[in-house]
Parts: C-alpha cells; sequence; structure tokens
C-alpha cells in the first residue's frame, strides 16, 4: 500500500490565485514528520515546508502553510497569491519514526498560467 | 560551497558495466540517502547511512551497493548496470533527525 498519496498528477491555477495540493498519508507509528519538496524544471529538489505529528499548530513558511489534519491523515500543501514562479513540480514526503529514512509521493505537476 | 556534491552530472554507461555514483556533504551530516526518480514514480529510496559505518536498504535496493566510510561520504555503486537502472539519482543528507534534507543537483544516468 502506497505510504503518501498525491491523488493530482497535473494542475492548473490563474496567477495570483490560492493552490493546494493534496497529500494523505498512510503510517501507524505515533512519531512522524510531513514534507513538501518543490523541483523546478532545473531538477534541483528545494524543502518547503516540515510538519511534525506532535506539532500542535499548522506550519506555516512566507506563502507556503501546511494544512494538517490528523484524524483525517492529510497534509495538504497551500501556497497563497500563487506566482509564475512556482510552477513546478511538487513532492509530499514522509519520514516515520527514529530513522530518518523519507519515503515520497508520486508528485504534483503545478502550472501557473499568467 | 557548503550543500551536497553528486558526481558526475551525466554518465552513459554500456549494459554490464560498473560504475561509482560520488556523493559528499560537508554539513557533518549524520544521515545520508540515494533516491532514484523516474518519470511518473516520483523519488525512492534505494539505500540510506545514518551514520558512517551503519547503512541500511530503502524501497529499491537491489543492483545497487553502499558503504559509508566517513561522515562526509557516501558513494553508490552498480556493480552490472542494466536499462531499467537508467534514471536521475539524487544523494541527500540531514542531520539526525532533521526537518530538511539538502539534496544534491542530480546524476542523470542512461544504461544502453
Amino acid at each position: 500500500a502506497q505510504k503518501i498519496t498525491q491523488t493530482q498528477p497535473g494542475m492548473f491555477v490563474q496567477e495570483k490565485e490560492a493552490v493546494t495540493l493534496d497529500c494523505t498519508y498512510d503510517t501507524s507509528d505515533p512519531s512522524y514528520g510531513l514534507f513538501w519538496y518543490k523541483q523546478p524544471s532545473s531538477g534541483e529538489m528545494i524543502f518547503l515546508i516540515y510538519q511534525g505529528s506532535y506539532d500542535q499548530q499548522n506550519a506555516t513558511e512566507g506563502r507556503y502553510s501546511l494544512n494538517f489534519q490528523k484524524a483525517r491523515k492529510s497534509a495538504n500543501l497551500v501556497i497563497s497569491a500563487s506566482q509564475l514562479g512556482d510552477s513546478a513540480m511538487y513532492f509530499c514526503a514522509m519520514r516515520e519514526g527514529r530513522d530518518d529514512k523519507i519515503i515520497f509521493g508520486k508528485g504534483t505537476r503545478l502550472h501557473i498560467l499568467p | 560551497n557548503a550543500g551536497v556534491t553528486q558526481t558526475p552530472k551525466f554518465q552513459v554507461l554500456k549494459t554490464g558495466q560498473s560504475m561509482t555514483l560520488q556523493c559528499a556533504q560537508d554539513m557533518n551530516h549524520e544521515y545520508m540517502s540515494w533516491y532514484r526518480q523516474d518519470p511518473g514514480m516520483g523519488l525512492r529510496l534505494i539505500h540510506y547511512s545514518v551514520g558512517a559505518g551503519i547503512t541500511d536498504q530503502g524501497e529499491v535496493p537491489n543492483g545497487y551497493n553502499v558503504s559509508r566510510s566517513t561522515t562526509e561520504d557516501f558513494p553508490l555503486r552498480l556493480l552490472s548496470a542494466a536499462p531499467s537502472q537508467t534514471s536521475v539519482y539524487f544523494c541527500a543528507s540531514s542531520s539526525v533527525p532533521g526537518p530538511r534534507h539538502t539534496f544534491g543537483s542530480g546524476t542523470r544516468l542512461t544504461v544502453v
């Protein structure tokens, strides 16, 4: 079974609109972390945001926020006021327990339209 | 510049050849890992290490060997390359159990 599920292979969004990228996860470990990475066409992997399973508040980093719904095992990325430079592939990922290995979802390709 | 350095950036191999993908980091990170990225598959973990002398298998370890003799270096060895190993390979590091993993720029490998 997939540990990380990203159900949107691709999305098209108008510039300046808010974007929500979906991510659901599956784990039985009470201690885990959830990440989002951005991969632009240049190929580099850029860390965006992190949420720990025990964090009480949703993580925010500038225009990025993580909508963490623990009971639903959901960790959606919200990008406010999208920009053309946000066009990229976005990966949700999870770390379980203490060994720190990260499992990635298959990604969502986001296209921002002018 | 501090970070994760991968070499080479591009490589073409013939089936059956062997090679080593190099990965070095200068951040004194304990945790290092190798991923492969294939179209539509996201990144899949090959091997990882939580410190010098300690390695473990990830999701797709077959056909790959690793060792970790120093904190800085984590090479990935392909003993007998196969076309199915054509992929982009990423090395990453972090301070255990840090939330932020630093990725190298990737190695694009083609096996013909």
